[in-house]
């Protein structure tokens, strides 16, 4: 079954780095794209950005810009998403999840199904 | 960007009887080449991750009970659901993949009254 599973919980100090990472299987990984989303601790859901893993590109959301980059692996079947610079307001719930099929041609089906479990990302003093 | 919009913010409805989340976006996600609508639906349970329920409005992904429904065009949508059970209690969220950034209603919390 396709399945997604990510890296483990982290904790940073303000200004760090962080890499979550997002292993795939049961699908065709350069098939689809692979979207990120964020939960703040009581709150709604972010959309952050959205990579197309056949080709590369990106999309980031405006406000992440510059301190975000999603990358992936495809030897591994594996997505990432580095987030620099990190402040108290970025402690939430990161999520994986598939997007849309982008090869052999994109069909615009970018809702996100399945997820990944999540992790908890924690930015504390 | 899209805004999305949800409405009630929170709604309390008695086992087995109707509910209905409402959506509304900034603009339409109509896509007039295909006439499809691109929105979905998710549900989020604490502790868990979201777990989608419909796309394109109104396609009732595999496996989600049929008293899950989704139904509107352009900018206003609605999720019904027709008999609520206990294991509905969760938080709802729409979201427009029409464009990017694919973004997100805030969330309307449904519980049993």
């Amino acid at each position: 079954q396709v399945q997604l599973v990510q890296s483990g919980a982290e904790v940073k100090k303000p200004g760090a780095s962080v890499k979550v990472s997002c292993m795939a299987s049961g699908y065709t990984f350069n098939s689809y794209g692979i979207t990120w989303v964020r939960q703040a601790p009581g709150q709604g859901l972010e959309w952050m950005g959205w990579i197309n893993v056949y080709n590369g590109n990106t999309h980031y959301a405006r406000k992440l810009q510059g301190r975000v980059t999603m990358t992936t692996d495809t030897s591994t079947s594996t997505a990432y998403m580095e987030l620099r610079s990190l402040r108290s307001d970025d402690t939430a719930m990161y999520y994986c999840g598939r997007g849309g099929v982008v090869f052999p041609t994109a069909v615009g089906n970018n809702w996100v199904d399945p997820w990944g479990q999540g992790t908890l990302v924690t930015v504390s003093s | 960007d899209i805004v999305m919009t949800q409405s009630p913010d929170s709604l309390a409805v008695s086992l087995g009887e109707r509910a209905t989340i409402n959506c509304k976006s900034s603009q339409s996600v109509l896509y007039s080449s295909n006439n499809k609508n691109y929105l979905a639906w998710y549900q989020q349970k604490p502790g868990q991750p979201p777990k989608l329920l419909l796309y394109w409005a109104s396609t009732r992904e595999s496996g989600v009970p049929d008293r899950f429904s989704g139904s509107g065009s352009g900018t206003d949508f609605t999720l019904t659901i027709s008999s609520l059970q206990a294991e509905d209690v969760a938080v709802y969220y729409c979201q427009q993949y029409y464009s990017t950034p694919y973004s997100f209603g805030q969330g309307t919390n449904l519980e049993i009254k």
